[in-house]
C-alpha cells in the first residue's frame, strides 16, 4: 500500500466553481499535512499546511484533515483560470514528506 | 520570505559527462535540504536528504556514487550527476526546511536536465 494515495485524474471545472481534491494516507504516525501547487515546469509552491484535524482556511482555499479516517482535502472556492495547475498533497513526519501523484486542475473561463 | 533558487534552470549535457546543480536558500538558513526527481506527469520522488555538515542520506535505489550531494553551508547544497546517461534526464528539484522552523519544505524552481 502506498503511503499517500491521490487519484491523479485531471479535473476540469468552469470558472467560479468549487474545486475539491483529496488524498488518503496509510501511516497514522504522519504529523503534518500540506498542499502544494505546481505550475508546469516549475517547482511546487506551498499553499496550505496544518498539523491537526479540522479545517484551515486561507482566502479561497480550505484544507481539511480527518486523522481518524486518514483523509485530507483541499477546497478552492470561486475558482479562477489562474488556479489551473497541478495540486499535490504531501504528508509527513520526521522531516520527511510523502507526496501524492498530483491532480491536474483546469479552470475553464 | 523562504525563497529557494536553483542553478542552472536548464542544462543539456552529453552522455558520460558530469553536471552540477546548485540549490540555495536566499533569505533563510536551511539545516536540511532535500533533492527530488520528477518525471513527466509523475509525482516528486525523494532522492536524498542533505544535512549541513554531514553526509547525505539516500533513499533506497538511489546510487550515492552517481548522485553526489554536498551541503557545505547553511544556504547551499549541490547535486552532481556523475557520468550522466539519457535515463538520468529528468526534472530535479530541491527543497529546504528553515533552520529553527517547523516542517514546511520550500521548493526551488527546478532544473531540467537533458542528457543526449
Amino acid at each position: 500500500q502506498k503511503e499517500v494515495e491521490q487519484d491523479p485524474g485531471p479535473l476540469s471545472v468552469p470558472e467560479g466553481a468549487i474545486v475539491s481534491l483529496n488524498c488518503t494516507y496509510s501511516n497514522s504516525a504522519f504529523q503534518y499535512f500540506m498542499w502544494y501547487r505546481q505550475y508546469s515546469r516549475k517547482g511546487p509552491e506551498l499553499l496550505m499546511y496544518t498539523y491537526s484535524s479540522g479545517n484551515k482556511e486561507d482566502g479561497r482555499f480550505t484544507a481539511q484533515v480527518d486523522k481518524s479516517s486518514k483523509y485530507i482535502s483541499l477546497f478552492i472556492r470561486d475558482s479562477q483560470p489562474s488556479d489551473s495547475a497541478t495540486y499535490l498533497c504531501a504528508i509527513g513526519g520526521n522531516n520527511r514528506l510523502a507526496f501524492g501523484k498530483g491532480n491536474q486542475v483546469v479552470v475553464i473561463p | 520570505g523562504a525563497v529557494v533558487s536553483q542553478h542552472p534552470s536548464w542544462v543539456i549535457c552529453k552522455s558520460g559527462t558530469s553536471v552540477k546543480i546548485e540549490c540555495r536558500s536566499l533569505d533563510f538558513q536551511a539545516t536540511t535540504m532535500f533533492w527530488y526527481r520528477q518525471f513527466p506527469k509523475q509525482s516528486l520522488m525523494l532522492m536524498a536528504t542533505s544535512n549541513e555538515g554531514s553526509k547525505a542520506t539516500y533513499e533506497q535505489g538511489v546510487e550515492k556514487d552517481k548522485f553526489l550531494i554536498n551541503h557545505a553551508s547553511l544556504t547551499l547544497s549541490t547535486l552532481t550527476v556523475t557520468s550522466a546517461h539519457p535515463e538520468d534526464s529528468s526534472f530535479y528539484i530541491c527543497s529546504a526546511i528553515r533552520a529553527g522552523g517547523t516542517y514546511e519544505q520550500y521548493f526551488g524552481p527546478g532544473t531540467r536536465l537533458t542528457v543526449t
